[in-house]
């Protein structure tokens, strides 16, 4: 069956630290992946969106993810977080008329 | 362009009860999906609406439906409601594009359901 893994449930980070976050996936055909952030009270936002081409690929806010598609991979980074920052972080990937997400990451990020 | 909207923003009913929620996509979109969000599941894909047609269903009961209208708004519904019904339920609308590089789903702010 198809899933989306996401390792790390909570993440505590102190600011500046480097950030790094696991996705891997189970689906053997083309797919679309994606990175949303939740902040506290709002509702999902696109972080950033992989199709095609480039496997690195920056988005909004400083943040990047690099597909790697022998290891079914698509980890999210940012060099240096801030406190605001802080929000739950989800991988997912769009399968043909589906989309599956990971069950989330939490980040901390203490000032 | 205005995001999606999602009515009521919250609701308080109580078992058996039957439920409607609505959803506006962005201007332009034809595929609406619906997702149920939980802090013990996650997000789970309930279904997508693309012109007026269910184009895919989650695993969700039958007492889960929706429907989508001419203008693209959808709406879904839970009838007789369960306490494990109380949720963030968030709608998400899409375009394709072939330039921008396939389909991307923005999401709605939720409508929070607490059944009691």
């Amino acid at each position: 069956a198809q899933s989306v893994s996401q390792h790390n449930h909570h993440v505590i980070l102190s600011e500046a630290a480097s950030l790094e976050l696991g996705c891997n996936y189970s689906y053997g055909g083309t797919v679309n992946l994606f990175w949303y952030v939740q902040y506290p009270g709002q509702h999902l936002q696109l972080l950033l969106k992989y199709f095609s081409g480039d496997p690195l690929v920056k988005g909004i806010k400083g943040f990047e993810a690099e597909f790697i598609k022998s290891k079914f991979s698509f980890n999210l980074r940012k060099p240096s977080v801030q406190w605001s920052d802080t929000a739950e972080y989800f991988c997912a990937v769009g399968l043909p008329s589906d989309m599956r997400f990971g069950a989330g990451t939490r980040l901390t990020v203490k000032p | 362009k205005a995001g999606v909207t999602q009515t009521p923003r919250y609701l308080i009913k109580t078992r058996g009860q039957q439920v409607t929620l609505s959803c506006s996509p962005i201007s332009g979109h034809r595929s609406v999906s619906w997702y149920q969000q939980t802090p013990g599941q996650g997000l789970q894909f309930l279904f997508e609406y693309f012109s007026e047609t269910q184009r895919n269903k989650g695993n969700f009961p039958g007492r889960f439906s929706g429907r989508q209208f001419s203008n693209s708004r959808s709406e879904m519904n839970v009838s007789t409601l369960e306490l494990g019904d109380s949720a963030l339920y968030l709608c998400a609308s899409s375009f394709f594009s072939s330039g921008q590089g396939g389909e991307t789903q923005y999401f709605g702010p939720g409508t929070r359901l607490l059944v009691l």
